[in-house]
């Protein structure tokens, strides 16, 4: 499906709770990405890693936190200190970072729906 | 930094008639504009892209041109059918930040049978 897998697709949250989302990918891709989506607010970029064991900050990434232990695994915790976390979140992966003069084609994950209740 | 603006948010056409969706960006060394279809409940899947060292590309019945000086592209969807309704995000990398992509806010398009 793709070759990049989220889990799960439905997850609820008390208030007060860490959830994680998982992000696999069978690509051998370098980059990983984490990309929040709101209704009329596109995709924004909330953390991302160009290699194992380093990852950046994107531009919204209070709140969250993430890990590269594993060239595949790309986990994404939903902490406590996110004030408003329901969303859609969607993991991608590329081949390379991008670069300046490279192409950056995004594959996507099935994406995960977060509710606070 | 890079800064992507997608019009119009929402656009409607009868089946047949074609769609124009535009973009544009701030970042006067992106080189690179993909466009992204979003099928409702699905993940974005990249339907065409274009190189700033060209000013149009075609694929069947969709097309995307870059005007560099203007800063802006766009994607041009022809003899539209039902099936091409979905939600549409243009992207462009920020080339300070390593190339990263910058979305836009997205187009949901409804094709009317």
């Amino acid at each position: 499906d793709g070759g990049i897998t989220q889990s799960p697709k439905y997850l609820f949250r008390k208030e007060g709770q860490n959830v994680t989302l998982s992000c696999e990918q069978n690509l051998n891709h370098d980059a990983m990405y984490w990309y929040r989506q709101d209704p009329g607010q596109g995709l924004r970029l909330i953390y991302y890693s160009q290699i194992v064991n380093d990852f950046q900050k994107g531009d919204i990434a209070e709140g969250y936190s993430v890990s590269r232990e594993k060239k595949e695994s790309f986990p994404l915790t939903v902490t406590s200190a996110q004030k408003n976390p329901t969303a859609f979140y969607l993991c991608a992966s590329s081949p390379i970072a991008g670069g300046f003069s490279g192409a950056n084609v995004l594959t996507f994950g099935a994406g995960s729906r977060l509710t606070v209740l | 930094g890079e800064n992507v603006e997608q019009h119009p948010s929402t656009l409607s056409v009868q089946e047949g008639d074609s769609a124009v969706i535009k973009c544009t960006y701030s970042d006067s060394a992106s080189n690179y504009f993909p466009w992204y279809k979003q099928e409702l409940g699905k993940r974005p899947q990249l339907i065409i892209d274009i190189r700033s060292n060209v000013g149009e590309k075609k694929d069947q019945r969709i097309a995307v041109t870059l005007n560099k000086t203007a800063k802006h592209f766009s994607l041009h969807i022809t003899e539209t059918q039902p099936e091409d309704s979905a939600v549409y995000f243009c992207a462009a990398p920020w080339a300070n930040q390593g190339g990263k992509l910058i979305f836009g806010q997205g187009t949901e398009l409804s094709v009317k049978p």
